[in-house]
């Protein structure tokens, strides 16, 4: 069955720290991999995409890693901020013939901390 | 600017209550979804459509339809409400589906429905 597991569940940082969350998956045939950044009570917001052939992409603070061999994936936030503070969704697109078919993770949700 | 819209941000309705969700995309995208997301649970796919007229069943269909009689429009429809579909609904588009395409999907800022 293609799932996608996220770790941590939750996590509580200080306001400029550094965090890294994961994601393992066992989508097959596979796609991409998205992460998105979810705030309370709004739809999910792309951070970024990765193809097989990408092992890591940044969006400014944002850093997602791709392992395509361990099927694995990071997301690696530097210097956090208050804003932050968001559930981060792991995504992973399953490859068919008619259509993107996306297998979605639980999401982690990052408290930032003053 | 990509702009996905959804009718309502907050709804409660009655147990057996015909519900209509609305989605207005302004980005001309071909594929339009419908998710609901719930807590511990990924967001799981209802229903999408990749065409006007045309739709195809997720992972979750029952209980459900959906309508699209405009390209930019995608209308969620619940024929008789139950409490076991209180729920956020999320819409989304993209461009055409293609098997090796990459195409973003975006997200509307999804419509938190309460039956009871």
């Amino acid at each position: 069955k293609n799932q996608v597991e996220q770790s941590p569940q939750s996590l509580i940082i200080l306001e400029g720290k550094n965090c890294t969350l994961q994601c393992n998956y066992t989508v097959s045939p596979f796609s991409n991999l998205r992460w998105y950044k979810q705030d309370t009570g709004r739809g999910p917001v792309s951070l970024t995409i990765m193809t097989f052939s990408e092992n890591t992409k940044s969006n400014g603070r944002y850093t997602a890693t791709l392992d395509a061999d361990t099927k694995q994936s990071s997301l690696h936030i530097t210097a956090s901020q208050l804003s932050d503070s968001a559930s981060y969704i792991c995504v992973v697109s399953e490859l068919n013939t008619g259509f993107q078919k996306l297998v979605f993770g639980t999401g982690t949700r990052l408290l930032v901390s003053p | 600017d990509v702009k996905v819209t959804q009718s309502s941000r907050y709804l409660v309705k009655r147990t057996g209550e015909k519900v209509f969700l609305e989605c207005v995309q302004d980005m001309d995208h071909e594929n339009m979804f419908w998710y609901r997301q719930d807590p511990g649970l990924g967001l799981r796919l209802i229903y999408f459509s990749y065409d006007v007229k045309m739709k195809e069943k997720g992972d979750i269909p029952e209980g459900y339809s959906v309508s699209r009689e405009k390209k930019e429009r995608f209308s969620l429809i619940l024929e008789s409400a139950s409490t076991n579909q209180t729920s956020m609904y999320l819409c989304a588009s993209s461009l055409s589906l293609g098997a090796r395409k990459n195409y973003e999907q975006y997200f509307g800022p999804g419509t938190r429905l309460t039956v009871t």
